[in-house]
């Protein structure tokens, strides 16, 4: 079955560059995400990568992906006080109305 | 567009109460999702509508969940006969196709059973 595994705890100071590490099972995922959560609140969006694509970047975050290994990760460059949160990654199966699978999360701590 | 909009969005209820939990997709999404997430968890998949048809289950959906999309807009989520381990947050997402769209997340009914 699909799973999804992440790494719980990441503590960096700020101005650091975090990085992130996910690693997926389900060999027929069309496209990764990466998606953002703040206490007490849903799920925001951050930013996605298809399983066509190594690398992609918008503005202080880089994902890239490892097909291979299965392996995906997110890079926070410049890391303020106000990316402190919990960061899930989510495989998507698109042969399954487009699902998301999601690990349990990495809480990341940024400290002044 | 106001994103995806749930309702309430905390609810508290003694134990064997029936819940219903409200969702407002993104206007154009003809795919909705629900999931829960417990404490210290990843959102988990509950049920997926596609327009008015619910398409998928989750074995996590027991015969106490129900699911509805009536006209293929909101959709509504009751648990009838609450059981304490049924607190958590009820998530609520929506999609555009095709089907690698990314989903946006409402803000979550947070559940609590007493």
């Amino acid at each position: 079955g699909e799973d999804v595994e992440q790494s719980l705890f990441l503590s960096v100071r700020e101005g650091d560059s975090s990085v992130i590490n996910c690693t997926y099972t389900d060999s027929s995922s069309t496209y990764l995400y990466w998606y953002k959560q703040e206490p007490g609140a849903g799920l925001q969006l951050l930013t996605y990568i298809f399983s066509n694509m190594d690398m992609k970047q918008d503005q202080r975050l880089t994902v890239l992906l490892n097909k291979k290994d299965k392996h995906l990760s997110l890079r926070i460059a410049d890391t303020q006080t106000g990316d402190s949160a919990i960061y899930f990654c989510a495989e998507g199966l698109y042969n399954q109305g487009g699902k998301l699978i999601f690990g349990q999360g990495t809480e990341l701590s940024v400290k002044p | 567009d106001t994103g995806v909009s749930q309702n309430p969005r905390h609810k508290i209820t003694k134990r064997g109460q029936n819940v219903t939990f409200r969702c407002d997709p993104i206007s154009e999404h003809n795919r909705l999702y629900w999931y829960r997430q417990t404490l210290g968890q990843g959102p988990e998949f509950l049920t997926y509508f596609q327009n008015e048809a619910q398409l998928e289950k989750s074995r996590l959906l027991s015969d106490r969940f129900s699911a509805e999309r009536p006209k293929g807009s909101f959709s509504t989520l009751e648990i009838q006969r609450t059981e304490q381990g049924d607190s958590a947050m009820y998530l609520c997402a929506s999609g555009p196709t095709p089907n690698n769209s990314p989903l946006h997340f409402g803000n979550g009914t947070r559940l609590t059973v007493t």
